[in-house]
């Protein structure tokens, strides 16, 4: 079994400020990982993944997230954030397996993005 | 394109009664799950269908839940005699293919009440 823990419940952080959302995971086998991001009033939409390969993932809007390994952990960040990034975001895992009754994703907790002018 | 619907979008229900939500994947895709979503978490699943074959209901919390996919397209969760602990938002998620490095996406959910 796996799990997945979002150390930051909310952020509140100024416009064109960094920000880093943490994400740690637990699991006894190999993981893809996901950050996948809800705005107000819509469904969850990925964000970015994690598969194999260069552990720096990027997306189009701007945010990063790094595969660290030995910390098992999936930190998201983006170097200057925008109004329209306040949003909640999630962290979420399902295991690398041959044969797999569907990839589950394990989600943490959320973390909740404010951004202040 | 369309991407996955689930309808009702709200539901308030008795407790006790029976509810029925909808979810209408993306056309062609094989793989379909439901979450549930309690208020400030995480999703948490509920169940997996491959095509038409529930392979997985580990997620269900009681036997009053059931989910079907019988023509491996619309997929239908079912809760029978609704406590008020069933309040939550269910999110239906399908995928392309099985592969679990695939993106699965999400419809908007159906944000159930129990009174």
């Amino acid at each position: 079994a796996q799990s997945v823990t979002q150390l930051d419940s909310q952020v509140p952080v100024f416009e064109e400020a960094p920000v880093e959302l943490r994400c740690n995971y637990s699991s006894s086998v190999s993981v893809y990982l996901f950050w996948y991001v809800q705005y107000p009033n819509q469904g969850l939409q990925l964000l970015l993944k994690y598969l194999s390969g260069s552990t720096l993932v990027e997306s189009i809007n701007g945010f990063e997230a790094e595969f660290n390994k030995s910390q098992t952990s999936f930190h998201l960040r983006k170097p200057s954030v925008h109004i329209s990034d306040t949003a909640e975001y999630f962290c979420a895992v399902s295991e690398v397996r041959i044969k797999a009754a569907g990839n589950k994703l394990t989600f943490g907790g959320g973390t909740r993005v404010l951004v202040k002018p | 394109g369309a991407g996955v619907s689930q309808s009702p979008r709200y539901k308030v229900a008795k407790r006790g009664q029976d509810v029925a939500l909808r979810c209408d994947p993306i056309s062609g895709h094989v793989s379909l799950f439901w979450y549930q979503q309690a208020l400030g978490q995480g999703p948490e699943f509920l169940t997996y269908f491959q095509n038409e074959a529930q392979l997985d209901k580990s997620g269900l919390p009681s036997d009053r839940f059931f989910a079907e996919r019988p023509e491996g397209s619309v997929s239908t969760l079912k809760i029978q005699r609704t406590q008020q602990e069933d309040s939550a938002v269910y999110l239906c998620a399908s995928r392309r293919t099985r592969e679990g490095g695939e993106t699965q996406y999400f419809g908007p959910g159906t944000r159930l009440l129990v009174l």
